[in-house]
């Protein structure tokens, strides 16, 4: 299947600091990248949807000003976590798709711990 | 997007057939069964989808019911590695942004 990497794995951060997760499709063009959270013992939940070019799409209850997407290319999508938290500490996982007519693959995850 | 349930755990014999079921009672024409598993502490990984017919790859079988109204993902002869958390996913595979909503899934154990 298509690779999508996201960078770094892991990141701790100070409260009150911002930090970037970069997605990336290594081997195809993603149209769209969709962006997931996840908090221990909890299933995935998606935050926001991005298409190159456009502006996301915030999930009801999503902050877009304090989880600032960015899809400025066709194989990188940043996540900017604003102004973390402890409470944002969690698991963030980014998915690809090349195109409607192909399936989505995810990033491994990064894990974000907020002091 | 339909809704879908699993059972929250279950256990397995390694070497044996894993068979995870779902039900889907309220899934349209135009659905597909997507499914899919993570690891602990990874992204999740794509198993295998299917419309109406029985499905088969490297990974696993999908056998879908004659009403479409649940199916069951089979692990012929499970290994320790194949324990990880299973989700199966109802969606429309070609909208414009159509997007992959998780459920809680079925945490499968392989027990050596």
């Amino acid at each position: 299947g298509a690779v999508v990497s996201q960078h770094p794995s892991w990141v701790i951060c100070k409260s009150g600091t911002s930090v970037k997760i970069e997605c990336r499709s290594l081997d195809f063009q993603a149209t769209t990248m969709f962006w997931y959270r996840q908090f221990p013992k909890q299933s995935l939940m998606l935050m926001a949807t991005s298409n190159e070019g456009s502006k996301a799409t915030y999930e009801q209850g999503v902050e877009k000003d304090k989880f600032l997407i960015n899809h400025a290319s066709l194989t990188l999508s940043t996540l900017t976590v604003t102004s973390a938290h402890p409470e944002d500490s969690s698991f963030y996982i980014c998915s690809a798709r090349a195109s409607r007519w192909t399936e989505a693959f995810f990033g491994q995850g990064t894990r974000l711990t907020v002091v | 997007d339909a809704k879908t349930t699993q059972p929250t755990s279950m256990d397995c014999a390694e070497g044996r057939a894993a068979n995870l079921p779902c039900n889907h009672s309220t899934i349209s024409g135009n659905e597909y069964v997507y499914w899919y598993r993570q690891i602990h502490s990874q992204g999740p990984q794509y198993i295998i989808h299917g419309l109406k017919n029985n499905e088969t790859n490297e990974m696993a079988s999908l056998i879908i019911t004659e009403d479409r109204k649940s199916s069951t993902l089979i692990l012929p002869h499970a290994t320790l590695r194949d324990t990880a958390v299973y989700y199966c996913i109802v969606r429309v595979a070609e909208t414009s942004y159509d997007k992959v909503i998780f459920g809680p899934g079925t945490s499968l154990s392989v027990i050596p």
